[in-house]
């Protein structure tokens, strides 16, 4: 059971340069989040999903584009990278939330710089 | 919306003593979740203990327990015999039970613990 990885772990990118972050889950989880942190500040959600084929938009949202194909998978797409996009970027996933107690799990997380 | 406030940028405690994290939050809404997590030097995002705003008692897990003040909005963490392993940033987060934001966990600044030999 590995449940939550991030592909790639660290990637150096051009102001302009496109690429994509996978996220999987092996836990069976309908929600799945993506998060961004930037140094002294705590999480921020950029999109998420709760269920497959269906993605909304979180606090930070621009210049990120998500997919949720399969369940187990969410995408974090970047069309244009800039350098404001330099963060550690998150992925996390949970049982549908309600009204109760259910964590969120998170993966290892993946270093972006964009020069 | 929701906000959370955690006013101790860094602290520092002895191995084997207590401490307590503040953390203050913001919301309208009637019921919610509150959260703490750790986040080591390694990156990762470690779930350490959660409180629902309609229980009754304190949350524990282990050598944590969550000092929650619902009428003064806190829910402070306090960590019994630290460790040198506690050392480490922890994050404060909540989540409303409904309307657009209950998807969103929502984080305070984080609070970097170092415990001293």
């Amino acid at each position: 059971n590995a449940g939550v990885t991030q592909t790639p772990k660290f990637r150096v990118l051009k102001t302009g340069q496109s690429m994509t972050l996978l996220c999987a889950q092996d836990m069976n989880h309908e929600y799945m989040y993506w998060y961004r942190q930037d140094p002294g500040m705590g999480l921020r959600l950029i999109h998420y999903s709760v269920g497959e084929g269906t993605t909304a938009k979180g606090e930070v949202p621009d210049g990120y584009n998500v997919s949720r194909l399969k369940k187990q998978n969410f995408l974090l797409g970047l069309e244009s990278a800039a350098p404001s996009q330099t963060s550690v970027y998150f992925c996390a996933s949970s049982y549908p939330l309600g009204s109760s107690y259910n964590e969120q799990f998170f993966g290892p997380g993946t270093r972006l710089t964009v020069l | 919306a929701q906000k959370i406030t955690q006013t101790q940028p860094g602290m520092f405690v002895q191995e084997k003593e207590a401490v307590t994290l503040d953390c203050t939050y913001d919301t309208s809404d009637p019921s919610y979740g509150l959260f703490w997590y750790k986040q080591p030097s390694s990156g990762e995002m470690i779930f350490l203990i959660y409180q629902g705003s309609y229980d009754q008692q304190n949350a524990t897990e282990g050598r944590y327990s969550l000092n929650f003040q619902k009428a003064r909005k806190s829910a402070n963490l306090v960590i019994s015999a630290s460790q040198l392993g506690d050392s480490a940033m922890y994050f404060c987060a909540m989540r409303p039970y409904s309307g657009a934001g209950s998807y969103q966990l929502t984080f305070g600044k984080g609070t970097k613990l170092s415990v001293i030999p």
